[in-house]
């Protein structure tokens, strides 16, 4: 089958560095998605991974792992604003169709 | 350059009624994605549109349908309405089928009583 876990919940500073993890099962791979979900407010596009290794954007990185089915988001210098669900998707290698996970919902404290 | 519109924001209905959401997306955009999200569960994918075809379609009821206009705008329809329909539906646009960053709509939130 296919399936996507990530975890329901953290919390971390402001200022702080948070890693949220992504692990899928899917029968095929054609890319990893990471988007960010505030509050009554449409998912944005963040970032996207199709070969392994680290991507940099800013105070956002992805990190992809094909043999691990394994992706990371890493937010660095946290700020208020980036409290919002992370949401992770995988794309299907037959039909393009994105499958989702139930996203991370990201807390930050003062 | 206008981002992907959905209307309208809210609805309030009751059981056994039906349902017409429509979504504009960005222009030049030619697929089009309906998605419903409910707390606590990812996107479920509910079909896409592309070039006013259904190319794929997700494990709905067929009381879920849509359609794909010659100019891209795309509705989508749900009839018998059940509580369990309660939930955000949302729409994302992408140039095509194969590169597909989807660029999402607010949303329309259905509240079925």
């Amino acid at each position: 089958g296919q399936n996507i876990d990530q975890p329901t919940e953290m919390t971390a500073t402001e200022g702080a560095i948070v890693q949220i993890n992504c692990t899928y099962q899917t029968s095929g791979f054609n890319g990893l998605f990471w988007y960010q979900q505030h509050a009554g407010e449409a998912p944005t596009f963040l970032s996207y991974n199709v070969l392994d290794g680290l991507e940099e954007k800013g105070r956002f990185s992805s990190f992809l792992s094909r043999s691990k089915g394994y992706s990371y988001l890493l937010l660095k210098e946290l700020q208020m604003k980036d409290s919002a669900s992370y949401l992770c998707a995988v794309r299907d290698m037959g039909n393009y169709q994105l499958i989702w996970g139930a996203g991370t919902k990201l807390i930050i404290k003062p | 350059k206008a981002g992907v519109t959905q209307t309208p924001r809210y609805l309030i209905k009751t059981r056994g009624q039906q349902v017409t959401l429509s979504c504009s997306p960005i222009s030049g955009h030619r697929s089009v994605s309906w998605y419903q999200q409910t707390p606590g569960q990812g996107l479920q994918f509910l079909f896409e549109y592309f070039s006013e075809t259904q190319r794929n379609k997700g494990n709905f009821p067929g009381r879920f349908s849509g359609r794909q206009f010659s100019n891209s705008r795309s509705e989508m329809n749900v009839s018998t309405l059940e509580l369990g329909d309660s939930a955000l539906y949302l729409c994302a646009s992408s140039l095509t089928q194969a590169k597909n960053i989807q660029y999402f709509g607010a949303g329309t939130r259905l509240s079925v009583l």
